[in-house]
């Protein structure tokens, strides 16, 4: 089964760090560009980040500033999201998700399940 | 950036009901638009591809339409399962925004 699976979410002190890491299994993970989505509590998606197949194309929300690393290992078929200095307002479930890409459309088609941010004093 | 705009951001609807969501794109994004249903403590699932086209195993149930800044989903004869909130994203550039999510709630 094709599947994303995030993990490394938990409770962080305002100005930690925390990695977060997605784990895709049943399909050719290098062809495809990988996208983070949060969702802070009572809100809608935001996209965060994505990184292309070679990782050679990496963009980021500018409300960011520099905050966030998003990197991965084609080799073991993981995503990664490194967040530094975090915030209150970086509280969300943080997803990952699949970019299909063809000619004429793209659209994020696999989705993880989410893992939980919370960033508190 | 993109901004999408839904309109409404909530609805009430009754099983059977036929319920129809705008989304408003802030410049023409031709058909590069998707819709996504979303229930709480699941993955976000993709409905509709550019613009009016069903993802695989999506009942016909959902269907979508528009292009340049106007797109509209309509889910007919509304089941206890849709009760969900549902969102609009561009794919026309980055970063992929999406709308501000509108719930449809049983009355």
């Amino acid at each position: 089964d094709v599947q994303l699976v995030e993990s490394g979410g938990g409770l962080v002190k305002p100005g930690g760090s925390l990695r977060l890491s997605c784990a895709a299994s049943g399909f050719t993970f290098s062809s495809y560009n990988m996208h983070w989505v949060r969702q802070a509590p009572g809100k809608g998606l935001q996209w965060v980040s994505s990184i292309s197949g070679s990782s050679s194309h990496i963009y980021y929300a500018d409300s960011l500033t520099g905050r966030f690393t998003m990197s991965r290992d084609n080799t073991i078929n993981a995503l990664y999201l490194q967040m530094n200095s975090l915030r209150a307002e970086d509280t969300a479930v943080y997803y990952c998700a699949r970019q299909y890409v063809n000619t004429l459309w793209d659209a994020f088609d696999i989705w993880g399940h989410g893992t939980m941010v919370t960033v508190s004093s | 950036d993109i901004q999408m705009t839904q309109s409404p951001s909530s609805l009430s609807a009754s099983v059977g009901d036929r319920v129809t969501i705008t989304c408003r794109a802030s410049q023409s994004i031709s058909t590069y638009l998707n819709w996504y249903q979303h229930k709480p403590g699941k993955a976000p699932k993709l409905l509709i591809y550019a613009a009016s086209s069903l993802q695989s195993g999506v009942p016909s149930k959902f269907s979508g339409t528009g292009s340049g800044t106007e797109f509209t989903l309509t889910i007919s004869g509304l089941q206890p399962e849709d009760f969900a909130t549902y969102y609009c994203q561009q794919s026309y550039n980055t970063p992929q925004t999406f709308g501000q999510g509108t719930k449809v709630e049983i009355k």
